[in-house]
């Protein structure tokens, strides 16, 4: 199936600890997203890479670090983990070439930090 | 600013129409776009409309743009409970950014 899928679905975790949650597209599209969605479902950009290379940073902690090892994939790191990261978090990705700039996301990531 | 926004809670009868309202700031927004979130799942782009457009229809959905209000409008006709979601209108900003801007989404509840 060609898609955005991120591992894992569901995350619980301690505060304090460090985890990651991977992202991998098949669409063969160069720009890759991170969004944060909070419990009210407002829903906010993080990161953007595009060819494997950072092109938007929002305002976000240092704790949290992507990283692209190529095109197809964005994985977000988050350090130290606080109660206030509990959320869905989602990818998404897009071809930056064609000026619609569709973006598909993938299915999200719950993390519930207690 | 970057606020786009939207009005919180929709209901409606089944068969009847639905319209989602939005507004949003950038009058230099290139493509306005409609997403559907369903439970659980992830976002999908609905429809979409460019800035030089006012209106645009595909199937049962409508997309009205008043770009002098900056006022984006969604109507569903014949809303299905298939229609249930969280509705999403965004704004692509004409910057060299590949940033999209979300309004607080519109969740749709259709009563059978």
């Amino acid at each position: 199936d060609t898609a955005v899928s991120q591992t894992p679905k569901y995350l619980v975790t301690q505060m304090g600890n460090d985890k990651s949650i991977k992202c991998e597209q098949n669409l063969g599209h160069d720009t890759m997203y991170w969004y944060k969605q909070d419990s009210k479902k407002f829903l906010k950009i993080m990161f953007s890479y595009n060819n494997k290379e950072l092109i938007i940073n929002e305002t976000v902690p240092n704790r949290f670090s992507p990283k692209s090892p190529d095109k197809a994939h964005l994985n977000l790191h988050i350090n130290s983990l606080e109660l206030g990261d509990s959320a869905v978090y989602f990818c998404a990705s897009s071809q930056a070439e064609m000026s619609l700039y569709e973006q598909y996301f993938g299915p999200g990531t719950r993390l519930t930090v207690t | 600013g970057e606020d786009v926004e939207q009005s919180l809670f929709l209901s409606v009868r089944e068969g009847d129409s639905s319209v989602i309202n939005c507004t949003y700031t950038d009058s230099s927004s290139t493509y306005l776009y409609w997403y559907k979130q369903e439970p659980g799942a992830g976002l999908q782009l609905l429809t979409y409309i460019f800035s030089n457009m006012d209106m645009k229809q595909d199937q049962r959905l409508t997309v009205l743009l008043n770009k002098k209000d900056k006022h984006l409008s969604l109507r569903i006709a014949d809303t299905q409970t298939g229609d249930s979601a969280i509705y999403f209108c965004a704004e692509k900003k004409m910057d060299s950014s590949y940033k999209l801007i979300f309004g607080s989404g519109t969740r749709l509840l259709v009563r059978p």
